[in-house]
């Protein structure tokens, strides 16, 4: 099957700095890639979809400023929290669809990032 | 919110018993897939229903969808204590190609 590497997996940081949470699509191109966060015991929340090539598209209430989004090649796309505060402090998760595909998408191991 | 409901919210059984998920939709879906998820670890796909299927079988796992009702039922049969998790509907529709998850059942199979 089609693996998606995120990296890194846990990080830790003091609030006002900015963490980038890459994601690779391992064996296959990626046109577009999802963008997740998930509070505890919550459901996935979708922020963002990062198409190759172009500007993301974010969801209603997600601070496109905030959560830069970089999608500057066919397997890789990155998330930067800017300027992080306690409240950023989630489980961000990134799926890619694979080219020509609407069917299935596949996830990356997730990033649990903690602002101090 | 175009988010799915799922109930239970938490559901717990004996090893051995059935356990059945439910997950309603609001908007037309091209397939609708089961996600599981062990604790603050990454996602794992279950199995993916396509909006002209009805019912689909994969080993202990039997899904069922009724786009009438916008709803599907995910049954586990003869569980285990490793299927403890949270389990998670996600909707696939419309032109976006975006996956929406429900809120999810939490599963605990006592031993």
């Amino acid at each position: 099957g089609a693996v998606v590497s995120q990296h890194p997996s846990r990080v830790i940081c003091k609030s006002g700095t900015s963490v980038k949470i890459e994601c690779r699509s391992l064996d296959f191109q990626a046109t577009t890639m999802f963008w997740y966060r998930q509070f505890p015991k919550q459901s996935l929340m979708l922020m963002a979809t990062s198409n190759e090539g172009s500007k993301a598209t974010y969801e209603q209430g997600v601070e496109k400023d905030k959560f830069l989004i970089n999608h500057a090649s066919l397997t890789l796309s990155t998330l930067t929290v800017t300027s992080a505060h306690p409240e950023d402090s989630s489980f961000y998760i990134c799926s890619a669809l694979k080219g020509g595909s609407n069917e299935k998408l596949f996830f990356g191991s997730g990033t649990q990032l903690s602002v101090l | 919110s175009q988010q799915g409901e799922e109930d239970p919210q938490a559901l717990s059984i004996q090893e051995g018993e059935n356990a059945t998920m439910n997950c309603s939709y609001k908007t037309s879906i091209n397939n609708l897939q089961w996600y599981r998820q062990n604790s603050g670890r990454g996602l794992v796909h279950l199995i993916l229903i396509r909006s002209n299927e009805r019912e689909k079988h994969s080993g202990r796992l039997r899904v069922t969808l009724d786009t009438s009702k916008k709803s599907s039922s995910l049954l586990i049969t003869a569980s285990r204590a490793a299927d403890t998790a949270s389990y998670f509907c996600a909707t696939l529709g419309g032109a976006t190609n975006k996956l929406i998850f429900g809120t999810g059942t939490l599963l605990a199979v006592q031993p």
